[in-house]
């Protein structure tokens, strides 16, 4: 089954500094790269996702890279805010059942 | 905006007692799934339903597992007769059905056997 790696597992940082979190996956059948941000008390929530037909996708401060060659897929964001710092997720899953198999999770903490 | 809703937000059970995690999934939404956290680990896919019946279901979900969607608006899981290591972060989520990919998820329901 679909394997997904996640790094690192924190990430403390300045505000207004970027932020990069990685994942791997095994599957070269997954086609669709999902990322969520679970803040404290709530569920993931999507915040931005990725299709294996594309490189690159960008919302306002968060962009995410896709190298489907090399298995690998970043979430960047830009100019940090405090309400950023959260728990961040990757996943992988495959058309049909899109059922995600979610890396470990990226504790962000942005510093004022 | 709809969201997803879980209930209780906590339950503290004693190990061998039947537990039922509630969710009520956005209401135009006919995908539903329970996904569990065990504390430190990964978030993983215990069984999706529709249409009245499970669509599929990962290893986790074995007999002592069961899902029901009672009425038009709740979706169960039921553990039957708890163990130690079901404790975890219980997360129920949904999704249009030709929108599967986008799953909005619950608050989650924190279950801790003793």
């Amino acid at each position: 089954g679909e394997n997904v790696e996640q790094h690192p597992s924190t990430l403390s940082v300045q505000e207004g500094d970027s932020a990069v979190i990685k994942c791997t996956y095994s599957d070269s059948a997954s086609n669709y790269f999902p990322w969520y941000k679970q803040e404290l008390g709530k569920g993931p929530q999507l915040i931005i996702d990725i299709r294996s037909n594309v490189g690159e996708k960008k919302d306002q401060r968060i962009a995410v890279t896709l190298n489907k060659t090399a298995k690998h897929f970043s979430l960047h964001i830009t100019e940090t805010q405090p309400e950023d710092s959260a728990v961040y997720f990757c996943a992988a899953s495959k058309g049909g059942s899109y059922i995600p198999t979610f890396g470990r999770g990226t504790s962000l903490i942005v510093h004022p | 905006e709809p969201e997803v809703t879980q209930t209780p937000s906590h339950q503290v059970t004693q190990m061998g007692q039947e537990v039922i995690l509630r969710c009520v999934p956005i209401s135009n939404h006919l995908y539903f799934y329970w996904y569990r956290q065990i504390l430190g680990q990964k978030v993983e896919f215990l069984v999706s339903f529709y249409n009245n019946e499970i669509s599929e279901k990962s290893e986790i979900f074995d007999d002592q597992f069961s899902v029901e969607r009672p009425d038009g608006s709740n979706f169960t899981l039921k553990i039957r007769s708890t163990k130690l290591e079901d404790s975890a972060m219980y997360f129920c989520a949904s999704s249009l059905m030709d929108s599967k990919e986008t799953q909005y998820f619950g608050p989650g329901t924190r279950l801790l056997v003793l």
